[in-house]
């Protein structure tokens, strides 16, 4: 299977500040999708097709990458940004998630 | 708007068989798309189970092949896990979601402890 290797695991950003994380793909991948999840709530479809943004998603969030290398990035810290971060991939079966980056504020 | 639901039995027994349903509002599973099971670990890793896509077909994660079932109800718009002998390394959350190669819409999940 495809694996999916965040980094770094968890993080910490001040508000304001530029934020970004990684997701490498053991295989390389068409597309990555980004999912945000809040504690003890579902996961949340945040960014798709590697760089388009789910509906009701900030614009100073991006997404970017190919092959086997993406980011997600935050141009400007908000608070509301704290959360767990996750990539998955779906080009080939079974479809398989990164391990999550955990972003605090500092 | 679209909404899916989980239910199941909160407790299970070591090898025994774990079933769940989902119950999906605001539109057909017949229509498009494909409907999946995904677990979340204690620990907060992610699995893909497997889907039933909206033409009836399965498709499931290797890693379970042998113990995993969903099957579904088209008269109820629900579908359903099944998951046969279970250890304690099922403990986790469940999740269905919508989606074939993302997930746009998931449940709000349903904790399934496996303990004797």
């Amino acid at each position: 299977e495809n694996v999916l290797t965040q980094s770094p695991a968890i993080m910490s950003a001040s508000l304001g500040e530029k934020v970004t994380m990684s997701c490498r793909a053991s295989s390389s991948v068409n597309y990555m999708y980004w999912y945000q999840q809040k504690s003890d709530a579902s996961p949340k479809l945040w960014i798709y097709y590697t760089s388009n943004l789910a509906p009701g998603v900030p614009a100073r969030f991006s997404g970017s990458g190919s092959g086997n290398s993406y980011s997600l990035t935050i141009s400007s810290m908000e608070g509301e940004d704290a959360a767990t971060y996750y990539c998955q991939q779906f080009t080939s079966s079974p479809s398989t998630f990164g391990s999550g980056t955990k972003l605090e504020i500092k | 708007d679209v909404q899916l639901q989980e239910s199941g039995p909160g407790l299970v027994k070591p090898s025994q068989s774990l079933s769940l349903t989902c119950t999906v509002t605001g539109y057909s599973i017949t229509s498009d798309y494909a409907w999946n099971w995904i677990r979340q670990f204690p620990g907060n890793k992610l699995e893909w189970m497997g889907y039933i896509s909206y033409s009836g077909s399965t498709s499931y994660n290797p890693s379970l092949k042998s113990r995993i079932s969903i099957t579904r109800d088209t008269s109820k718009n629900q579908f359903f896990l099944q998951l046969n002998s279970v250890t304690t390394e099922d403990t986790a959350t469940y999740y269905c979601a919508r989606g074939l190669r993302l997930f746009d819409y998931w449940g709000q999940g349903t904790t399934l402890t496996v303990s004797s």
